[in-house]
């Protein structure tokens, strides 16, 4: 089935650094879902990309979706302490069963 | 409004004993998910209800598991024969429709021993 690489496994980063990761596929991908979960929490949504070449923005966070379809980024500017945990991309897919990849855990130091 | 919730948040039993977890989904979603999740890794899908029906179960990883939904509204996922291997944050999740973003409980852990 569908396989959603997520990179990397881990990122720690000093207060006010930026932060990327990246969820990459072989084939296509459908509709791109982004979650956070904060440690021992839940997968909260972030957003979901439908368009190929999409951007959209929440305060510090930028989300883009390749133009081939093929992968999207998570890009959070000037991280802060509040922004620790796991960031999970999701590709929903044509079935409506997402597939969730590994996920980037962040650390933010002080 | 209330979330999901999920009952119990800790459950620990003994190899080969029969357990189960309940989902009590946001009202008026339609879709619910379970997954499964190891430490490190993302969700695990289970199984997706539509409604009262299995839409699709494909990722039950044998038949020791089982989960209904007969109201459309609450689901219980069904554990039989438990083993060490399934020890797991036990994840629900519903949606307004299969499409949609999905929101998720807190979990059940499972902790067989």
């Amino acid at each position: 089935g569908q396989q959603v690489m997520q990179i990397p496994q881990y990122q720690h980063v000093q207060e006010g650094e930026d932060f990327t990761t990246y969820c990459n596929s072989s084939t296509t991908l459908s509709n791109i879902q982004w979650y956070k979960q904060r440690p021992g929490g839940h997968p909260v949504f972030l957003i979901q990309l439908v368009k190929s070449g999409e951007v959209k923005k929440q305060k510090r966070l930028t989300f883009q979706f390749g133009e081939a379809k093929k992968n999207s980024s998570l890009h959070i500017t000037a991280t802060q302490t509040t922004d620790v945990g796991t960031y999970f991309c999701a590709d929903k897919g044509g079935s409506y069963i997402p597939t969730f990849g590994r996920g980037t855990s962040l650390i933010v130091h002080p | 409004g209330a979330g999901v919730s999920q009952t119990p948040s800790n459950k620990v039993t003994e190899k080969g004993k029969y357990v189960e977890l309940r989902c009590d989904p946001i009202s008026g979603h339609t879709a619910l998910y379970w997954y499964r999740q190891s430490l490190g890794q993302g969700p695990e899908f289970l199984i997706y209800f539509q409604g009262t029906g299995a839409a699709d179960d494909s990722g039950l990883p044998n038949d020791r598991f089982f989960a209904v939904r007969p109201e459309g509204s609450v689901s219980t996922l069904k554990i039989q024969r438990t083993e060490r291997g399934d020890s797991a944050v036990y994840l629900c999740a519903s949606s307004l429709n299969g499409g949609r973003e999905q929101y998720f409980g807190p979990g059940t852990r499972l902790t067989v021993t």
